[in-house]
């Protein structure tokens, strides 16, 4: 059964600070992995979607990074702003045969970043 | 962009009650559905899998004659919590997968449930 961990389960850094939050997972035959955002009492917002092919993706200050023999993947955080002070959830897909489709998530990192 | 909009976004509601939650994809069609339930503070755990015209594969734990779900066209999925207790009370949220297979998860705003 996949498990997910991400790690740290809170995070508070000052303004402006470059930040890497993480996320293991304990079977590497995985389809995909997405990272969300969630502000509280919301819903998840997607951030990034590596397929298993692939290494990293980038989406403005924003870069995730996928090892799939070890399990991990980071996601870095460039200069931090209060606007991305939320809970960070990954989650990964597992292979598509049979009906695996769903998605496993982590326990979520909580970020905040002070002005 | 794949677009899921779920109401209500919360509900207050007696114990004993039935309540329903809608989960609709407005811009792609949805063969599948997936209902989560997030406690405070936790991550989010599947409760089933919503697919159009057959029954809903259920979790181990989760009752599927009190968590009705009916997914009924291609572009709407519902979940009923059938005779509400305190206990229910959560978040629920719904995902669906855009077409492509290049597309992730598409989440709904999720829907407060507070029984009280």
């Amino acid at each position: 059964k996949q498990e997910v961990t991400q790690i740290p389960a809170a995070l508070s850094v000052p303004e402006g600070e470059n930040l890497v939050l993480n996320c293991s997972f304990t079977d590497s035959a995985i389809y995909n992995l997405q990272w969300f955002r969630q502000d509280p009492g919301k819903g998840l917002t997607s951030l990034l979607l590596i397929q298993s092919s692939q290494r990293e993706q980038t989406s403005g200050r924003l870069n995730a990074s996928l090892d799939k023999s070890s399990g991990r993947s980071t996601l870095y955080i460039a200069a931090s702003q209060p606007g991305d002070s939320a809970t960070y959830l990954c989650a990964v897909r597992q292979s598509p045969a049979g009906s695996a489709r769903q998605l496993t998530f982590g326990s979520g990192t909580q970020l905040t970043v002070l002005p | 962009g794949a677009v899921v909009s779920q109401h209500p976004s919360w509900v207050i509601c007696k114990s004993g009650t039935s309540v329903k939650i809608e989960c609709r994809s407005l811009d792609f069609q949805a063969t599948t559905m997936f209902w989560y339930r997030q406690f405070p503070k936790q991550s989010l755990m599947l409760m089933a899998t919503s697919n159009e015209g057959s029954k809903a594969t259920y979790e181990q734990g989760v009752e599927k004659d009190k968590f009705l779900i009916n997914h009924a066209s291609l572009t709407l999925s519902t979940l009923t919590v059938t005779s509400a207790h305190p206990e229910d009370s959560s978040f629920y949220i719904c995902s669906a997968r855009g077409q492509g297979t290049n597309y992730g998860y598409t989440f709904g705003s999720g829907t407060r449930l507070t029984v009280v």
